[in-house]
């Protein structure tokens, strides 16, 4: 019972390297959605997907590329990574509008 | 553009007594939900509010919902250790969006 899987858990960056958060989920789900988590700051919508085939930009796209690779997969890149995108990174799903949203694990992720 | 604002950010109950946390968003909308979070871990959804005057009830804890005041609360009963955490209230958009409040740390002390 899988739901939704992010990989990696955590990782240290570099300022200026890049890298790709994987995240997958099993429930046949149309949506899926990247948010980023600050302290005091409540959950920042990142990017989203509606269905497969369709992006769009959330609150704070700004230094992030996404990828609905299938209906399955929907990876968030940060192309050259600040200290500024130091956060826990969720995925999350869900099957439509009106259906609560199902968070994978999350990512913590540091950038130096 | 939609705001969606908890209040008050933190609570610090006594066992055994009875609490509100509100949660206010500027736009119209029907569906607003409830999470829960524990510290390191992920975000469990409590309540899915669907339409105006819903009113959902698990254990200690109800949510309801106002959707012309655009207010939803939430109550806890009789509070208790184990319902120390930070709970969330989200909104949907137009669209697919879903957008979160900044949270309510919730402190339940003896």
């Amino acid at each position: 019972n899988a739901g939704v899987t992010q990989t990696p858990k955590f990782q240290v960056l570099k300022t200026g390297q890049s890298m790709t958060l994987q995240c997958a989920q099993d429930m046949n789900h149309n949506s899926m959605y990247w948010y980023r988590q600050d302290p005091g700051m409540g959950l920042r919508l990142i990017y989203y997907s509606a269905s497969e085939g369709t992006t769009d930009k959330g609150e704070v796209p700004n230094g992030y590329n996404v990828s609905r690779l299938n209906k399955r997969e929907f990876s968030l890149r940060l192309e050259s990574a600040a200290p500024s995108q130091t956060s826990v990174y969720f995925c999350a799903s869900r099957i439509y509008s009106g259906n609560t949203i199902y968070f994978g694990e999350g990512s913590w992720l540091t950038v130096v | 553009e939609l705001k969606v604002e908890q209040n008050p950010l933190f609570l610090s109950m006594q066992e055994g007594k009875n609490y509100t946390i509100y949660c206010n968003y500027s736009t119209t909308s029907d569906r607003l939900y409830w999470y829960r979070q524990d510290p390191g871990k992920s975000l469990e959804s409590l309540f899915v509010l669907l339409s105006n005057g819903a009113v959902k009830q698990e254990g200690r804890l109800m949510a309801s919902l106002d959707t012309k005041a655009r207010l939803s609360t939430l109550h806890i009963t009789a509070a208790v250790h184990d319902l120390s955490a930070t709970y969330f209230c989200a909104v949907d958009r137009s669209g697919g969006k879903f957008q979160f409040g900044a949270g309510t740390q919730v402190v339940v002390t003896p």
